[in-house]
């Protein structure tokens, strides 16, 4: 059965600090993979995307994630968080698969809540 | 572009009363999606549908209908309110073209109390 995991429920990380967000995933096919963020209240905004090629992706407000076939990961980074990057961060992942059942349709993780301290 | 729009942004239903929550597109985008997000479970996926008059069911589809008659609105309904539906529901769309089906756009979503 496909899944998406994202081990940490919850981060806290300081002001300036690196950030670093785990997503696993379980598929039967090349998976198309997402990174979204929710601030308080919002809707979901695309962070990255991954689709194919270079396996290390630029995104938005300065993240970036990188894709591991070996190891089913995605994890998400950011060099330095500032106080506005708290929020819920979910992992997505879509596939192709031989059905068309698959088509469009994107599972996502349980999300990881990062708090950021001064 | 207006992008994904929702509404109402709030409600409380008092269980058994029935409602209907708005989305709409104005992108043209064929592939649209109903989630319902609970803490701790991310989203799921309610119904789906790939272009006017196709729906599908997705991964928690009891209690609610849902139909699209156009491109741009796919309404999703819930027919006998249960507190089970308390939850915060988000719409999405998608372009039908490979790749990007998946990169999902979504609404700034609806806020649901069932009491």
């Amino acid at each position: 059965a496909q899944s998406v995991t994202q081990p940490d429920i919850h981060i806290t990380v300081s002001e300036g600090a690196s950030l670093e967000l785990r997503c696993n995933y379980s598929y039967g096919a090349t998976p198309y993979l997402f990174w979204y963020v929710q601030s308080p209240g919002q809707g979901l905004q695309l962070l990255l995307k991954y689709f194919s090629g270079d396996t290390l992706v630029q995104g938005i407000k300065g993240f970036e994630a990188e894709f591991k076939r070996s190891q089913s990961s995605f994890n998400l980074r950011k060099p330095s968080v500032h106080w506005s990057d708290a929020a819920e961060y979910f992992c997505a992942v879509g596939a192709l698969r031989g059905s068309t059942d698959s088509w469009g349709k994107l599972q996502f993780g349980a999300g990881t809540q990062v708090v950021v301290t001064p | 572009n207006a992008g994904v729009t929702q509404t109402p942004k709030f409600q409380v239903l008092k269980t058994g009363q029935s409602m209907t929550l708005q989305c709409a597109q104005d992108m043209n985008h064929e592939y649209m999606s109903w989630y319902r997000q609970d803490p701790g479970m991310g989203l799921r996926l309610i119904h789906y549908s790939v272009g006017a008059g196709i729906t599908d069911q997705g991964e928690v589809p009891n209690g609610y209908n849902v139909s699209r008659s156009t491109t741009e609105d796919f309404p999703l309904r819930l027919l006998s309110a249960a507190p089970s539906q308390t939850s915060v529901y988000f719409c999405a769309s998608s372009s039908s073209t490979r790749q990007l089906m998946f990169e999902q756009y979504f609404g700034p979503g609806t806020r649901l109390t069932v009491t």
